[in-house]
């Protein structure tokens, strides 16, 4: 079992380009958390997915932001027209259900320059 | 007031020394606790999870939760340098409210 997996683990974006983050959580787990960690901040939870469904997105900025978590493939967190201020490391976590403890990727690390 | 508070640190212990963590939390509805260990530039790693007051242990590493008092505890005995990292408690609501909700983490560092 690879675990959650997250791609890419580093990304630069200009200011105003888009960045897409990917997550593939682990294998029987359909139950997806996007978190922002700013440097000496906290995770800060942004959206919670089910396959097709957003679930809880009320940590997530209502511009520039979405979040999808097809049927197949992985979920996808994309910040449109990115600022400096979005640089952060984006976690997923993935788990079975709300009521079972969450496994994070390592993390994408967005640098806006 | 902050739903979720967990000293800062930094906190430095010799090794072999017993290590306690601690949040407190301010909603009596909140049922489901866990204790993750973040190592710099990483995940956060899940060591703990409990959903009832009392005590889990695992290993070094006991959970200990009080919701009578909103209080939540992290102990490792004979703490080792490998050890050192984050610490960060987290705590949700559990059923359709399923994000975490996490405290400012605590920096330790176990000396040699």
């Amino acid at each position: 079992n690879a675990g959650v997996m997250q791609n890419p683990r580093h990304l630069v974006r200009r200011r105003g380009q888009e960045a897409r983050l990917r997550c593939s959580p682990m294998k029987g787990h359909s139950h997806v958390y996007w978190y922002r960690q700013l440097p000496e901040e906290g995770l800060k939870f942004m959206v919670y997915l089910q396959k097709e469904n957003i679930i809880d997105e009320s940590g997530m900025p209502k511009e520039r932001f979405s979040a999808e978590f097809p049927k197949e493939g992985p979920s996808i967190l994309r910040i449109q027209q990115v600022v400096r201020g979005d640089s952060a490391a984006y976690f997923c976590a993935s788990s079975q259900g709300s009521n079972y403890g969450y496994t994070f990727g390592s993390g994408t690390r967005l640098t806006v320059v | 007031q902050k739903e979720v508070e967990q000293d800062p640190g930094p906190l430095s212990v010799p090794e072999g020394a017993i290590v306690s963590l601690n949040c407190t939390y301010s909603n009596s509805a909140f049922q489901y606790f866990m204790w993750y260990r973040q190592y710099s530039r990483k995940g956060p790693e899940l060591l703990m999870y409990t959903y009832s007051s009392g005590n889990k242990e695992d290993g070094r590493f006991t959970a200990q939760v009080d919701k009578s008092s909103k209080y939540i505890s992290l102990f490792i005995r004979d703490s080792q340098p490998s050890d050192s990292a984050t610490y960060l408690c987290a705590i949700n609501y559990g059923g359709s409210q399923g994000n975490l909700i996490f405290g400012k983490g605590t920096k330790l560092s176990v000396k040699p």
